[in-house]
C-alpha cells in the first residue's frame, strides 16, 4: 500500500537557524504533497503545499522543494523563531478527484533553541 | 465562517460503551475524513467520504462506522468502545478542484476505560 516517510524524528535547532524536514513516499500517482504544523492541543494546520507539477514553492520563510524522480519532498523554514517550535506533518495525496486519499508521514517534532 | 467543526471535545466511556463524534464543515467540501492520532504513529486514516452518500474503508476501519448525513456532516461512531480506541479523533475536509489540502477540527480525545 501506499506509505509516506518521513525524518527526522525530532529536530533541534537554534534561533535563527534553518531547519529542513524530509519525506518520501512510495506511490508514483502521487499528485499533491501538504505540509501541517500541529501546536500543542490542537489541530494540523496546512502551512504550504505543492503539485506535482512544480519543482519548488515559496512562502516567507517556508519553502518546499519536491523530487519526483527521487519521490520525495522537503520542507524548508529559515531564520527560524520560537513559534516555529510545534509537529510538522508531510502528507502525499494520489487520484485527481474527491475520491482520493491523503496518507501521512509519521511527524517531526521541531524544537527551537533560545 | 468556523471551518470544520467537531464535538465534543473530550470525553471519557466505559468498555463496551456506543457514542458518535460529530462533525460538520461549513467550507462546501466534497470530501470528509476521520482520522486517529496516537503518540508516535502520527495520523491514520479510519474512513473518509468522497462524496455525500459515498463512504470508504481506511487504514484502520475496524471497530467504527460512518454516516455522511448531508454534505456538511460526516459522524463517526464507536459501537461498542475498547480502550484501544482510546485516541484523539480529527475530522477533516478538503475540496477537489484546485486545492485539495485537508482541513482539520480541533479534535476529540476520547478514553475508553
Amino acid at each position: 500500500g501506499e506509505n509516506v516517510e518521513q525524518h527526522p524524528s525530532t529536530l533541534s535547532v537554534q534561533e535563527g537557524d534553518s531547519a529542513v524536514i524530509k519525506c518520501t513516499y512510495s506511490d508514483s500517482a502521487s499528485n499533491y504533497f501538504p505540509w501541517y504544523k500541529q501546536e500543542l492541543g490542537k489541530g494540523p494546520q496546512l502551512i504550504i503545499d505543492i503539485r506535482s507539477n512544480v519543482g519548488e514553492k515559496k512562502d516567507q520563510r517556508i519553502a518546499v522543494t519536491l523530487n519526483k524522480t527521487a519521490k520525495h519532498f522537503s520542507l524548508h523554514i529559515t531564520e527560524t523563531q520560537p513559534e516555529d517550535s510545534a509537529v510538522y506533518f508531510c502528507a502525499a495525496r494520489t487520484g485527481y478527484s474527491s475520491a482520493s486519499k491523503i496518507i501521512f508521514g509519521s511527524g517531526t517534532r521541531l524544537s527551537i533553541r533560545p | 465562517n468556523a471551518g470544520v467543526t467537531q464535538t465534543p471535545k473530550f470525553q471519557v466511556l466505559k468498555t463496551g460503551q456506543s457514542m458518535t463524534l460529530q462533525c460538520a464543515q461549513d467550507m462546501n467540501h466534497n470530501s470528509m475524513y476521520w482520522y486517529r492520532q496516537d503518540p508516535g504513529m502520527g495520523l491514520r486514516l479510519i474512513y473518509y467520504s468522497a462524496s455525500e452518500g459515498t463512504t470508504d474503508k481506511g487504514e484502520v476501519p475496524n471497530g467504527y462506522n460512518v454516516s455522511r448525513l448531508n454534505k456538511r456532516e460526516f459522524s463517526l461512531r464507536l459501537e461498542s468502545a475498547a480502550p484501544s480506541q482510546t485516541s484523539v479523533y480529527f475530522c477533516a475536509s478538503s475540496e477537489e478542484v484546485k486545492r485539495w489540502g485537508a482541513f482539520f477540527g480541533q479534535g476529540t480525545r476520547l478514553t475508553v476505560v
